[in-house]
């Protein structure tokens, strides 16, 4: 079946202004992660849905950051008042339930926020 | 202190050799341990996963688990220039929300 998707797949901003990143997991998965891969930085957790119990914002670096998931299935990631070092790669990730915590990419949205 | 470390590499092996992956972990409690490749511009790919102490086998791939040394590997043999890319370790730990936590990555150029 069809894997994680996430768009837009590129998306270059001004600072200062909003974006909103959209990641669609695969059918069926409950469990849907943001992660955020900047360079030399590593990957590093953003928010985490599962099902409908409310997110764990744990990893959100400040409060420009937010996210919703809708009906239990697609999840957007919203960025407020972009900066420079908000540019990086976020990566979303998808897990059935029960799986053990396995966990599938999107490819990614790019920022580059000039 | 990071809590989950990798050598960043570049480890170089040729064509055909064992290429061996190291990653310690500095939660005790952790549960599940999971190998992702990802290949430059791509996003991360699962490779292997892990829950108990010893080896698991996947074609090519070994997987190795010591709790008592918070200590995984990842052994890739006969080596092909197509296993080029990084490796990232990845550990959920205990208490966490199931997020990964990750190591920075290793990367591996296999050559020909």
């Amino acid at each position: 079946g069809a894997g994680v998707s996430q768009s837009p797949s590129n998306k270059v901003t001004e600072k200062g202004k909003d974006v909103e990143l959209r990641c669609d997991p695969i059918s069926g998965h409950t469990a849907l992660y943001w992660y955020r891969q900047s360079l030399g930085q590593g990957l590093e957790f953003l928010i985490y849905f599962q099902g409908n119990s409310a997110p764990d914002k744990s990893g959100l670096p400040s409060d420009r950051f937010s996210a919703e998931r809708t009906g239990g299935s697609v999840s957007t990631l919203t960025i407020q008042r972009t900066q420079q070092e908000d540019s990086a790669v976020y990566l979303c990730a998808s897990s059935p339930t029960g799986a053990k915590n396995i966990q599938y990419f999107g490819a990614g949205t790019r920022l580059s926020v000039l | 202190q990071k809590e989950v470390e990798q050598n960043s590499g570049p480890l170089s092996v040729p064509e055909g050799a064992i290429a061996s992956l190291n990653c310690t972990y500095s939660d005790r409690g952790s549960q599940s341990f999971f190998w992702y490749r990802q290949y430059s511009g791509k996003s991360p790919e699962l490779i292997m996963f892990i829950y108990s102490n010893g080896d698991k086998e996947d074609g090519r791939f070994t997987a190795q688990l010591n709790k008592a040394s918070q200590y995984v590997s990842l052994l890739i043999r006969d080596s092909q220039p197509s296993d080029s890319a990084t490796y990232l370790c990845a550990v959920i730990s205990s208490g966490s929300a199931r997020q990964l936590t990750f190591g920075s990555g290793t990367q591996l150029t296999v050559l020909p």
